[in-house]
């Protein structure tokens, strides 16, 4: 089965530090992978996704970028952090291949606080 | 622009006292419409994908159904452990299987 591992859980960084977020996904390949950001009192914003190793689509400016070193590991940094990039972090993830109805899959975040 | 809006955005209910959810969308060639749940601090879990209007999908306590311009989540004799924020979200045709969320509806079932 898939499984799908974000870490760390929760992290607490001064602003203008660097930042590094990892999501790997387990029992499948070649899936599209989703990052999004959940602010207390606003939805789901997504951030970056990609299709493919190397392949990364932005969706909100931002002082944030994602890489995909490997088929089923996404990243999220950032050089210097701000307050706003407080939040829950989730990774998503699409096995097209396999999934009839395509629904997007959730890890269990990253809870982000910036001092 | 697809717009997802789901009312209302808190409800507190009584064990066993049914009701609904709304989700409201607008969307350029709708191809699925989401229904997750969410507990504090944990990543959202599916539930539903409704795909055209009059689908209608059932789990357990929960029914979801979909029109053209909204769909519903029907929750019968709810128990506690049913409280949680459930989330509706749309994909919208050629989006790369992109979802667009809504804020949600923190529901909470009282014994």
């Amino acid at each position: 089965s898939q499984t799908i591992h974000q870490w760390p859980a929760t992290l607490v960084q001064p602003v203008g530090s660097p930042l590094s977020l990892e999501c790997t996904v387990e029992g499948t390949s070649n899936p599209n992978l989703y990052w999004y950001r959940q602010a207390a009192g606003r939805g789901l914003q997504l951030l970056f996704y990609s299709v493919g190793i190397g392949q990364i689509s932005s969706e909100v400016p931002q002082n944030l970028s994602a890489s995909r070193p490997q088929d089923r590991q996404f990243i999220l940094s950032s050089k210097k952090l701000l307050l706003s990039d407080s939040g829950f972090y989730l990774c998503a993830w699409i096995q097209l291949a396999a999934a009839a109805y395509n629904e997007q899959f959730f890890g269990p975040g990253t809870r982000l606080t910036v001092l | 622009e697809d717009q997802v809006t789901q009312s209302p955005e808190a409800l507190r209910l009584q064990e066993g006292e049914s009701s609904s959810l709304n989700c409201s969308y607008t969307v350029s060639g709708l191809r699925g419409l989401f229904w997750y749940r969410q507990d504090p601090g944990k990543g959202p879990e599916f539930l539903f994908t409704l795909y055209s209007a009059g689908e209608e999908k059932e789990k357990e306590r929960l029914k979801a159904t979909l029109t053209k311009k909204e769909s519903f989540l029907h929750i019968t004799a709810p128990k506690p452990e049913d409280s949680a924020t459930y989330l509706c979200a749309v994909r919208a045709g050629g989006s790369n299987y992109k979802l667009t969320f809504g804020k949600g509806t923190l529901l909470t079932v009282n014994p």
